[in-house]
């Protein structure tokens, strides 16, 4: 689903380092969603945004910070408190009907060097 | 509490048998249910969804609300079906969330 871009698709970072995961959509949807999805624990709900200037805590917020200045945008920013953020990250967005799917991004796999 | 649960992680069947992944569901009213497909270096993407009651790549899933299920299942495996399965559920009305389940890994041996 070329509608979600998520850049970059690998990053690496150092102890202590905040870095920014990038996710664009073109689909005009009002909801974009961050994941992270760990072997065996599927996918779990980071944060997420259901309007502009606005977003949510979901499941395991702690050491992740959002921003929703464009409907298009919603970067995350993975920060030094993040104990464990070795993962892959989903960024996935949908319509706010109840019986809309969510589309994904390809995602961005982060590590720490 | 909304909740989905996948029994399985790792489901292997041969190349023609019959498959089946489970998923069942807690959730306090009638919700939207959905199978979500990653394939090996693709992304997530929609399967199938309750709603639709329609069959895509051979697969179809039906909501059983007495039992809270919503088993995927198909008549004949193929090597390409082979994937990660995700069973997600979605509260009907305006904005609500998505919960997802653990997955369960399918690998169908030729």
């Amino acid at each position: 689903d070329g509608g979600i871009t998520q850049s970059p698709k690998y990053l690496f970072r150092k102890e202590g380092q905040n870095v920014t995961l990038s996710c664009e959509q073109n689909l005009n949807h009002d909801a974009m969603y961050w994941y992270r999805q760990d072997p065996g624990q599927g996918l779990r709900l980071i944060y997420y945004s259901q309007i502009v200037n606005d977003f949510q805590k979901g499941d395991i917020a702690e050491g992740y910070s959002v921003s929703r200045e464009k409907k298009e945008s919603f970067p995350l920013t993975v920060t030094s408190a993040q104990k464990n953020p070795t993962a892959f990250y989903l960024c996935a967005s949908s319509k706010l009907a109840g019986n809309q799917p969510q589309h994904f991004g390809d995602g961005t796999r982060l590590s720490i060097l | 509490a909304q909740r989905v649960t996948q029994p399985e992680k790792l489901l292997s069947v041969f190349k023609g048998a019959p498959v089946e992944l489970k998923c069942n569901y807690s959730y306090s009213g009638s919700p939207e249910l959905f199978w979500y497909v990653q394939y090996s270096r693709q992304r997530l993407q929609l399967l199938l969804r309750h709603i639709s009651r329609e069959s895509i790549k051979g697969f179809t899933a039906d909501l059983n609300k007495g039992e809270t299920s919503f088993h995927l299942k198909k008549p004949f495996a193929q090597e390409e079906d082979s994937a990660m399965y995700y069973c997600a559920l979605k509260g009907r009305g305006y904005g609500q969330n998505f919960v997802f389940g653990p997955g369960t890994r399918l690998s169908v041996l030729p």
